[in-house]
């Protein structure tokens, strides 16, 4: 089955500077991968996701890159803000069949003021 | 966005005793509802897959007796705690998947404290 490795687990950023989350994925059939925010005793949020037939998507502070040949991609934060403070996810989906989610094991991302 | 309701939000119960909790889509209908554990610091772990109008699937590990799912309806899955014991306290989220849309959307979780 997929496996997905989330690194790193926390992190930690001035206000105003960039974060970079980074996953790899083992199920070169996975197609769609998404990234959700939650907050402690949240619900996780949709944040973005991208599909496999695009390197690169971006909205507002938030892009994420795919790399389909070295199986990996990352969650880009710009300009962060302390309410970026939350536990991020990444999660790939064979986008096929029942579409099931395997999820990363989280970075906790705290943005200093 | 979609909307997924969960309920209860938070549930205490005694150990030996059963507990149903309620996923519903609320604007959308969802062929596929899944249903999550999540331990605190942790990730969510899915525990079982659920499509209307057929049995549910179960990761490995999970017990299908111990934790029913029922998905009656395009729009409702049930997830029953079965003797429950203090290990099952945990963090229980589902989400549903739009069959239109393909994306999935979570439900606000429901905390189980088993005593």
């Amino acid at each position: 089955g997929e496996n997905v490795e989330q690194h790193p687990s926390t992190l930690s950023v001035q206000e105003g500077d960039s974060a970079v989350i980074k996953c790899t994925y083992s199920d070169s059939a996975s197609n769609y991968f998404p990234w959700y925010k939650q907050e402690l005793g949240k619900r996780p949020q949709l944040i973005i996701d991208i599909r496999s037939n695009v390197g690169e998507k971006k909205d507002q502070r938030i892009a994420v890159t795919l790399n389909k040949t070295a199986k990996h991609f990352s969650l880009h934060i710009t300009e962060t803000q302390p309410e970026d403070s939350a536990v991020y996810f990444c999660a790939a989906s064979r986008g096929a069949g029942s579409y099931q989610l395997t999820f990363g094991k989280g970075t906790k991302l705290s943005v200093i003021p | 966005g979609a909307v997924v309701s969960q309920h209860p939000s938070w549930v205490i119960c005694k150990s030996g005793t059963s507990v149903k909790i309620e996923c519903r889509s609320l604007d959308f209908q969802a062929t596929t509802m899944f249903w999550y554990r999540q331990f605190p610091k942790q990730s969510l772990m899915l525990m079982a897959t659920s499509n209307e109008g057929s049995k549910a699937t179960y990761e490995q590990g999970v017990e299908k007796d111990k934790f029913l799912i029922n998905h009656a309806s395009l729009t409702l899955s049930t997830l029953t705690v079965t003797s429950a014991h203090p290990e099952d306290s945990s963090f229980y989220i589902c989400s549903a998947r739009d069959g239109l849309t393909y994306e999935q959307y979570f439900g606000p979780g429901t905390r189980l404290t088993v005593t």
